[in-house]
């Protein structure tokens, strides 16, 4: 399996600031994915992040908002700019070891003020 | 720990009993299914997955069934132990690499 790691793993902010979350992969991989999971609910995907290319974003999530670097096969940044109390969330990377399996991070707690 | 369950729906089990947790999905293009679970102040971990070509599936303790015509997936967890106790979520795959989650089910095993 793969070793996913997070910084930082919770943050307290305050509205207006922007937030940057990094994830760092024990290997090589070519696509990154980056998920939120607001309080009490399920994992929604934000974007896809492939190395060398802009990421693509899911329907409701744009780049100004969510910027994401990709600037190896085994980093990537995601960004939370502008920061409300609703970016208050759990927001979590994973990778594709396989077609059928995608190994998550640990998360990165935030919460806006 | 931080919850993330705390408007999910609660499945109570008692220490030794059989659980089933069960999920609807929307998408008969999906190709592979995967059952999750989240521990507290956790990301999700693979659990077991079955391919849209298949009924059944085992594993150890767990059993995956999936009937395409009424587009349900389950979860059978045999001899349910305190450490089970977690949130768990289905997933479909959407063609390349899209996992879309279900809304996801809290497991309470009583001892």
């Amino acid at each position: 399996s793969a070793v996913i790691s997070q910084k930082p793993s919770r943050d307290i902010c305050q509205r207006g600031t922007s937030l940057t979350i990094q994830c760092q992969v024990d290997s090589q991989v070519t696509m990154m994915f980056w998920y939120r999971q607001q309080p009490g609910q399920s994992l929604t995907l934000i974007a896809t992040a492939n190395q060398g290319s802009e990421a693509t974003y899911e329907s409701g999530f744009v780049i100004d908002k969510f910027p994401i670097s990709r600037p190896n096969l085994t980093f990537s940044t995601l960004t939370v700019s502008n920061m409300s109390p609703e970016d208050s969330s759990i927001y979590l990377c994973s990778v594709d070891r396989s077609y059928n399996e995608q190994f998550f991070g640990p998360g990165t707690r935030l919460t806006v003020l | 720990g931080e919850s993330v369950g705390l408007h999910l729906p609660t499945l109570s089990v008692q220490e030794g009993d059989n659980s089933i947790i069960n999920c609807a999905y929307s998408n008969s293009a999906s190709d592979y299914f995967i059952w999750y679970k989240q521990e507290s102040g956790k990301g999700p971990q693979f659990i077991i997955d079955i391919r849209s070509n298949m009924d059944k599936r085992q594993g150890q303790r767990v059993t995956v069934l999936l009937n395409k015509t009424v587009k349900h997936l389950s979860l059978q967890i045999a001899a349910t132990q305190p450490g089970d106790s977690a949130v768990y979520f289905c997933a479909e795959r959407r063609g390349g690499n899209k996992l879309v989650f279900g809304a996801g089910t809290i497991l309470r095993v009583k001892s």
